[in-house]
């Protein structure tokens, strides 16, 4: 079945630095999506990104499908940044990945 | 308001004792689905449904049913609970358009099965 390889596992800034945050996976997806999950659990979706890219705030989203990746851009971070981002790839049914818990200093 | 609500938030259960998580939307999508989700890892996909009356298997649906008797509700039952099934259990609805499907999560229910 579809698998998802997020990196970097773990990333630590400083606030106001930028994160670039990847994604990977196996078959060519029908829909790419980003998600936040906060420390307390919740999951809020970012974006929805199939293809190219997309920015919304301070979050670019690029899709390169025929690579099977797709990366999250954060500019300029906030300490209200820090949680998992969890990338989910849709091949019939939504495969996750693990996730990068971002963490930022202020 | 919320629009995907989960209840309870926190269940104990003892082996081979019959849980039931509930989940219901406001948001009239057609698709919901149950995930589970263990510590450090993503959400995997238990049992999902494209409207009242039917219920999918996802990709981990040993020792789980579900039942989506209306299109508000959808349940996840553990007839007979096992410590392995100790997660956080999230429901989302989805709107279904087209090949892309945005997903909304519940606020999920931490289930500990001693």
């Amino acid at each position: 079945g579809q698998q998802v390889q997020q990196s970097p596992a773990s990333l630590v800034l400083q606030e106001g630095e930028n994160a670039e945050l990847q994604c990977n996976f196996s078959s060519t997806a029908t829909q790419l999506q980003w998600f936040y999950q906060s420390p307390g659990g919740s999951l809020v979706s970012l974006l929805s990104n199939p293809s190219g890219t997309k920015h919304t705030g301070r979050l670019t989203s690029t899709t390169v499908t025929k690579e099977r990746r797709s990366s999250l851009h954060i500019s300029s971070s906030q300490t209200t940044d820090s949680g998992t981002y969890l990338c989910a790839s849709r091949t019939g049914k939504l495969t996750f990945g693990d996730g990068t818990v971002l963490t930022v200093k202020p | 308001e919320a629009a995907v609500t989960q209840s309870p938030r926190n269940k104990v259960a003892v082996t081979g004792g019959k849980v039931t998580l509930s989940c219901n939307q406001t948001n009239n999508h057609n698709n919901m689905y149950w995930y589970r989700q263990d510590t450090g890892h993503g959400l995997r996909l238990i049992h999902y449904s494209y409207g009242a009356g039917s219920t999918e298997k996802g990709d981990i649906p040993d020792g789980y049913k579900a039942s989506r008797p209306s299109q508000e509700n959808f349940s996840l039952i553990l007839e007979l609970a096992t410590p392995s099934q100790t997660s956080v259990y999230f429901c989302a609805s989805g709107d279904g358009t087209g090949g892309a499907d945005t997903q909304y999560f519940g606020p999920g229910t931490r289930l500990l099965v001693l």
